[in-house]
């Protein structure tokens, strides 16, 4: 049972936009920034997203993140048959030290 | 470029211990914190602690008291991550990542390949 509570899946045809909510509490996600993660299959998490909205350098805008008040959310715009991956929400818990989401299967139709 | 690349895959017997290294290169390694975050077959990431390589200090969550050490050698720039006593339960893919964001935030960057530990008996 993961901290921060996720969809499993979530699908959608090639070119449409999914998005991928992550709720917490307010010992984590109402006070600390939020990342998100991309996991291709068989490979290392690769960071897309931090403080809350924030994309590292090489991170396509079509990837978009936002928070309001314990919950965040993942945004994909222009889906694509290569972002099939599990995502992964996470950050600073102040009784549990860095915590992550279950995981969200993207899913191309 | 920036990358952090394990040690190989490791098969291990119930109560043994596992060494796990991780060797940075393309950055200023005393510059980042380590952190090591394992993670279980279909299962989401679970984050184990950190090590700070300019003064060596660590911290890692309460499960693992007794049993994680972290340890680093400043001149090949790699940390080791050593978990004993281990169990089937112990059975998972070992990351090591770099910390980019301020301490209290969950962003890493880049991770390591991964290293899969086997607990089997």
């Amino acid at each position: 049972q993961s901290v921060l509570t996720q969809p499993p899946s979530v699908s959608a045809a090639p070119g449409q936009k999914v998005t991928i909510s992550c709720s917490g509490s307010t010992s984590n996600i109402g006070n600390y920034y939020v990342s998100w993660y991309q996991q291709l299959p068989g490979t290392a998490p690769k960071l897309l997203i931090y403080d809350n909205n924030k994309r590292p350098s090489g991170i396509p805008d079509r990837f978009s993140g936002s928070k309001s008040g314990t919950s965040a959310t993942l945004g994909i715009t222009g889906l694509q048959t290569g972002d099939e991956a599990v995502y992964y929400c996470g950050t600073w818990d102040s009784r549990l030290d860095v915590v992550f989401g279950g995981g969200t299967k993207v899913t191309v139709l | 470029q920036v990358q952090l690349v394990q040690s190989g895959a490791e098969v291990k017997e119930p109560g043994a211990s596992v060494k796990v290294s991780c060797k940075a290169s393309g950055y200023t390694f005393i510059s980042y914190d380590i952190d090591w975050v394992r993670q279980a077959a279909g299962q989401g990431p679970e984050w184990m602690g950190f090590m700070n390589p300019a003064n060596g200090n660590t911290a890692h969550v309460p499960k693992f008291q007794g049993r994680v050490s972290m340890t680093r050698d400043t001149s090949t720039s790699t940390v080791y991550m050593e978990l004993s006593s281990l169990r089937f339960d112990d059975t998972a893919v070992y990351y090591c990542a770099r910390r980019i964001g301020a301490a209290g935030s969950a962003q890493f960057d880049p991770w390591g390949q991964g290293t899969l530990v086997t607990v089997s008996s």
